[in-house]
């Protein structure tokens, strides 16, 4: 069991550069969640897939922010012209289509600190 | 949307029972309960989850009111290592699948 794995784990990165994190869902979860957490904070939803099909996004996910699925597995999330607003702490979650009670398994996060 | 909310945090003493609570008083009728916690720097993990009535694993225990609107977490004998931010999370959105996780109760298992 490797578990959901997130890379990078640290990002520093400054003001108005683009950023890319992936995600890694633990094989057989068809379904995947990105969350934001800043200081103090519970995780905050961002989006979910079902596959590769991208089934909602929160109205936190603004234009600069775009997540992919391309096949299904691995997932992707940029943010354009980071702003210091952006630092957080991203979590990536997955969950198996056989639990319909859909339990999440979580990655241990990216780390995002933008100056 | 259904809404959480918890105290922001609590002691216990180490072998002590630790009884977390939480209201969820817009809860829909068919709803599930989850509870995860968080350790520092750590992803959140899975703990239990209810409907109706009270459930118990290796973890804790789960007491859900009769009316659905409040719940409470119980771990029975915390150790040090059950310091942590437990959250009580209820789903949310248009597919049901955000969770909403709110502020949490930030537990200290005192020694």
């Amino acid at each position: 069991d490797t578990g959901v794995s997130q890379n990078p784990r640290h990002k520093i990165t400054k003001r108005g550069q683009n950023v890319t994190f992936r995600c890694d869902p633990i094989s057989e979860h068809n379904r995947l969640y990105w969350y934001r957490q800043t200081l103090g904070q519970g995780p905050e939803f961002l989006t979910y897939f079902q596959n590769e099909a991208q089934l909602e996004k929160s109205r936190l996910l603004s234009d600069r922010f775009s997540a992919e699925r391309p096949k299904g597995s691995f997932s992707t999330l940029e943010i354009q012209r980071t702003e210091q607003g952006d630092s957080a702490m991203y979590l990536c979650a997955s969950s198996s289509p056989g639990t319909a009670l859909n339990e999440q398994y979580f990655g241990p996060g990216t780390r995002l600190t933008v100056t | 949307d259904a809404k959480t909310t918890q105290p922001t945090s609590m002691d216990c003493a180490e072998g002590r029972a630790a009884n977390l609570p939480c209201n969820h008083s817009t809860i829909s009728g068919n709803e599930y309960v989850y509870w995860y916690r968080q350790i520092h720097s750590q992803g959140p993990q899975y703990i239990i989850h209810g409907l109706k009535n009270n459930e118990t694993n290796e973890m804790a225990s789960l007491i859900i009111t009769e009316d659905r609107k409040s719940s409470t977490l119980i771990l029975p004998h915390a150790t040090l290592r059950d310091t942590a931010v437990y959250y009580c999370i209820v789903r949310a959105g248009n597919t049901g699948n955000q969770f909403y996780f709110g502020t949490g109760t930030s537990l200290t298992v005192i020694p």
